[in-house]
């Protein structure tokens, strides 16, 4: 059983398209998280819904929204995609908002825009 | 800038060795984690230690924790090739809920 799961595993597409992510855990977490990790293999936070709402938002273009349906679930949706969204993107969740929690990841969605 | 950076950013040894991986942090903490990224794959908890802890044992791996210097360091201990891996430090901004990764250690584990 996949804890944190994520689709697709692999996205190839064209500049300008909008596209989306899924991610769904079965782990009962309340809190919820997108990074994405840079060609460099640094990973920085983007978003992270706790129970539904958005709780951190740094700075990323308004061209990506998160949607938290509920909180099993976090898909992350990216419009009019640019050569520089090429990344390899997470999502995680951990059981309680807050840095001391464990934080559990997806296998990751490798981004390529061409 | 990131909070936490780890050193060195790459590291080579052979099996039965210890592997030593530092962190250094800029802001004051509550804990700090250790996770690590096999390739192709997301990042798996190792361990945590709090801000009042110095030092932390798991299995071969032992974390150290100081404070007045702002670093932490994973001790990796008899390695083996299966170590290979990325490991990252992940600190809080001081705030206590948002989670910073280090550029992470790439350790290569020669058989």
């Amino acid at each position: 059983d996949t804890a944190v799961s994520q689709t697709p595993k692999y996205l190839v597409t064209q500049m300008g398209n909008d596209k989306s992510i899924k991610c769904e855990q079965n782990l009962g977490h309340d809190t919820m998280y997108w990074y994405k990790q840079d060609s460099k293999k640094f990973l920085k936070i983007m978003f992270s819904y706790n129970n539904k709402e958005l709780i951190i938002n740094e700075t990323v273009p308004n061209r990506f929204s998160p949607k938290s349906p509920d909180k099993a679930h976090l898909n992350l949706h990216i419009n009019s995609l640019e050569l520089g969204d090429s990344a390899v993107y997470f999502c995680a969740s951990s059981q309680r908002r807050g840095v001391g929690n464990e934080q559990f990841f997806g296998p990751g969605t490798r981004l390529t825009v061409l | 800038s990131q909070q936490g950076e780890e050193d060195p950013q790459a590291l080579s040894i052979q099996e039965g060795e210890n592997a030593t991986m530092n962190c250094s942090y800029k802001t004051s903490i509550n804990n700090l984690q250790w996770y690590r990224q096999n390739s192709g794959r997301g990042l798996v908890h190792l361990i945590l230690i709090r801000s009042n802890e110095r030092e932390k044992h798991s299995g071969r791996l032992r974390v150290t924790l100081d404070t007045s210097k702002k670093s932490s360091s994973l001790l990796i201990t008899a390695s083996r090739a299966a170590d290979t891996a990325s490991y990252f430090c992940a600190t809080d901004d001081g705030g206590g809920f948002k989670t910073i990764f280090g550029a992470g250690t790439r350790l290569f584990v020669k058989a």
